[in-house]
């Protein structure tokens, strides 16, 4: 079976640090894989999706970037971190052809201090 | 526009009653529809999905959902909610595979709350 992990769980960063998330999925091969932000009572926005290693889509201007080094290796980065970085961020996942739906990791707490 | 609405923010519901949270959506194409759920502090589980065919259809954990076209409505059900069942629901459409296509649009979500 497919599983996706998040690390860190939470992290607490001061403004102006850089900024590391990392998702791995396992279990599926050439996945789609998405990063959203999730602010409270926003609801999810969208970050950045890739639909193969070293493609990368960016849904909003921002202060963060994404890579996908590896096939099942998605990475969100700052290098500077802001105030309003701080949410919980959710990597998620969808298989091949004919399959709709995505799968979400646990996710990481990020505050900005 | 492509969105998805969900009029309810916060509903409360007793141990055992009912339970009906809204979702309508605008999308220019076949929808393909879903419900996740989220508690404190977790990822979003997905819930059911709807695709075609029968528009009754049956999720995880009791829960339903019933696609009606005509109202571009995709509302979430379960007969008798338990207090585990607190938690936030996002409803969610999409429209296919292949590049931003295979995006999928979220609702802001409705927090269930359950009174023992």
């Amino acid at each position: 079976s497919q599983t996706i992990h998040q690390w860190p769980a939470t992290l607490v960063q001061p403004v102006g640090s850089p900024l590391s998330l990392e998702c791995t999925v396992e279990g599926t091969s050439n996945p789609n894989l998405y990063w959203y932000r999730q602010a409270a009572g926003r609801g999810l926005q969208l970050l950045f999706y890739s639909v193969g290693i070293g493609q990368i889509s960016s849904e909003v201007p921002q202060n963060l970037s994404a890579s996908r080094p590896q096939d099942r290796q998605f990475i969100l980065s700052s290098k500077k971190l802001l105030l309003s970085d701080s949410g919980f961020y959710l990597c998620a996942w969808r298989g091949g052809l004919g399959y709709y739906e995505q799968y979400f990791g646990p996710g990481t707490r990020l505050t900005v201090t | 526009a492509q969105s998805v609405t969900q009029p309810d923010i916060h509903i409360t519901v007793s141990e055992g009653a009912s339970l009906e949270l809204r979702c309508n959506y605008s999308y220019g194409a076949t929808p393909y529809l879903f419900w996740y759920v989220q508690s404190p502090g977790q990822g979003l589980q997905l819930l059911l999905k709807y695709f075609s065919g029968d528009t009754l259809v049956q999720g995880i954990k009791g829960f339903e959902a019933e696609f009606k076209r005509s109202q571009s409505s995709f509302n979430l059900r379960k007969p008798s909610v338990h207090w585990s069942d607190a938690a936030e629901y996002f409803c969610a459409v999409g429209g296919g595979y292949g590049g931003s296509q295979g995006n999928l649009i979220f609702g802001k979500g409705t927090k269930l709350s359950v009174k023992p």
